[in-house]
């Protein structure tokens, strides 16, 4: 079953924008992450960030936490073709396994 | 060394053969994992294992059938699939547990199966 639910389902921008996308879940989590897929590739894992934790920074990501509205987001600043790809939020609902969101598909237009 | 590897990279296979998927970790990570990915879909679990112990089977039919002969290899035996079985199959692998443990999965880059 889906944990999370990623919007928008696809964004599209210009090369230089920021990109943000939201992600929602149900149950009570340890940490929630994101990853990158590009176009039917393996999924590489972008960022992490803990229960007690609000917000994250890694380069040109930033992610946020809200455990009382069981929400966050990703923003991408300055976005790049090369950011072009799907991204997907993921869970731990349990201890052991990845639960993953729809995913969004951002498009960075040169 | 940070990859998993997944063999072979495409598979086409008919409906009564026998073919496995491979996959290789040598991070030292104890959890494996397989995912189904279906197009424009996310991954689904399929199977966890940890310690090279079966932990998690998310309901599969038997037609798939994982194996993890040691610590660094899973391996995943398909037979008599339908054509609905066609998917991306990721494997991953994690140090630990990943909710517990707050630690990240790695991908490899998946095996595309068509079957015919």
């Amino acid at each position: 079953s889906q944990q999370g639910e990623e919007d928008p389902q696809a964004l599209s921008i210009q090369e230089g924008e920021n990109a943000t996308m939201n992600c929602s879940y149900k149950t009570s989590i340890n940490n929630l992450q994101w990853y990158r897929q590009n176009s039917g590739r393996g999924l590489v894992h972008l960022i992490l960030i803990r229960s007690n934790e609000r917000e994250k920074h890694s380069g040109r990501l930033r992610v946020t936490l809200d455990t009382s509205k069981k929400s966050s987001s990703l923003l991408i600043t300055a976005s790049r073709a090369a950011d072009t790809a799907s991204y997907f939020c993921a869970t731990a609902p349990g201890y052991s396994t990845l639960t993953f969101g729809k995913g969004t598909m951002l498009l960075v237009s040169p | 060394d940070t990859e998993v590897t997944q063999t072979p990279k495409h598979l086409v296979m008919g409906m009564t053969n026998k073919k496995s998927l491979k996959c290789e970790q040598h991070m030292g990570h104890r959890a494996m994992y397989w995912y189904k990915q279906k197009a424009k879909k996310p991954p689904e679990l399929m199977f966890v294992y940890s310690y090279e112990k079966l932990s998690i089977n998310e309901s599969v039919p038997s037609r798939f059938s994982p194996e993890c002969p040691n610590s660094s290899l899973l391996n995943l035996h398909l037979h008599a699939l339908q054509p609905e079985d066609s998917a991306l199959y990721l494997c991953a692998s994690s140090q630990g547990y990943l909710g517990r443990m707050n630690t990240e999965a790695f991908f490899g880059q998946g095996t595309r199966l068509t079957v015919v």
